[in-house]
């Protein structure tokens, strides 16, 4: 069965420190990744997304990710983060061809720290 | 109002009673979604709209009957429901095509007492 793992329930750092957040998926198909946040009292909001072409994506809030095919991962990055992303945050993956469904990791709560 | 309008946002609600959750999308999209987001749980898909027909049902009870009368509206009523229905219900819609992201509601907080 297709699943997406985020490795790390909770990561906490400091403001200004940079950060990584782990997604790996299995999947014997091509997929579309995308990375969602949401914020406290808030649906999820996209990030950015891979869809083809460079392996490195760049989304809004100085945030970028980088799909490894080879190791089917799609880890979130950012060099310097602030207070106001404190959030979790959601891998998800969808097939290139039939369903609809979206798979979605079980989010990893980002807790910046001052 | 643009993006995706969900209402209540809290709805407490007994098991003998029915309510309607609302969802609304000024997207132009044509496929809506309603997820259910508990808590330590991958986000988990209940319904999925396209053009209006239902297109997925992810085994869900009968409990809970969505309702999309046109390609802006979907409904989640609510009937008998049991405490462990308690949860954050998400709407989303998004464009046909699986390059489309989910655009998401801020959700209804349930709690069924």
């Amino acid at each position: 069965a297709q699943s997406v793992t985020q490795l790390d329930s909770q990561v906490p750092v400091f403001e200004e420190a940079p950060v990584e957040l782990r997604c790996n998926y299995s999947s014997s198909v091509s997929v579309y990744l995308f990375w969602y946040v949401q914020y406290p009292n808030q649906g999820l909001q996209l990030l950015l997304k891979y869809l083809s072409g460079s392996t490195l994506v760049k989304g809004i809030n100085g945030f970028e990710a980088e799909f490894n095919k080879s190791q089917t991962s799609f880890h979130l990055r950012k060099p310097s983060v602030h207070i106001s992303d404190t959030a979790e945050y959601f891998c998800a993956v969808r097939y290139t061809s039939g369903t609809y469904k979206y798979i979605f990791g079980t989010g990893t709560r980002l807790k910046v720290l001052a | 109002e643009t993006g995706v309008t969900q209402t209540p946002r809290h709805l407490v609600m007994g098991m003998t009673n029915k309510k309607s959750l609302k969802c609304e999308q000024h997207l132009g999209h044509n496929a809506m979604y309603w997820y259910k987001q508990s808590a330590k749980k991958p986000l988990e898909l209940m319904f999925v709209y396209n053009f209006k027909e239902q297109t997925e049902n992810n085994s869900v009870p009968s409990r809970f009957s969505p309702e999309c009368p046109n390609s802006s509206h979907l409904f989640l009523h609510l009937h008998t429901l049991q405490p462990e229905d308690s949860a954050l219900y998400l709407c989303a819609s998004s464009q046909t095509g699986p390059n489309s992201p989910l655009h998401f509601g801020n959700g209804t907080r349930l709690t069924v007492t």
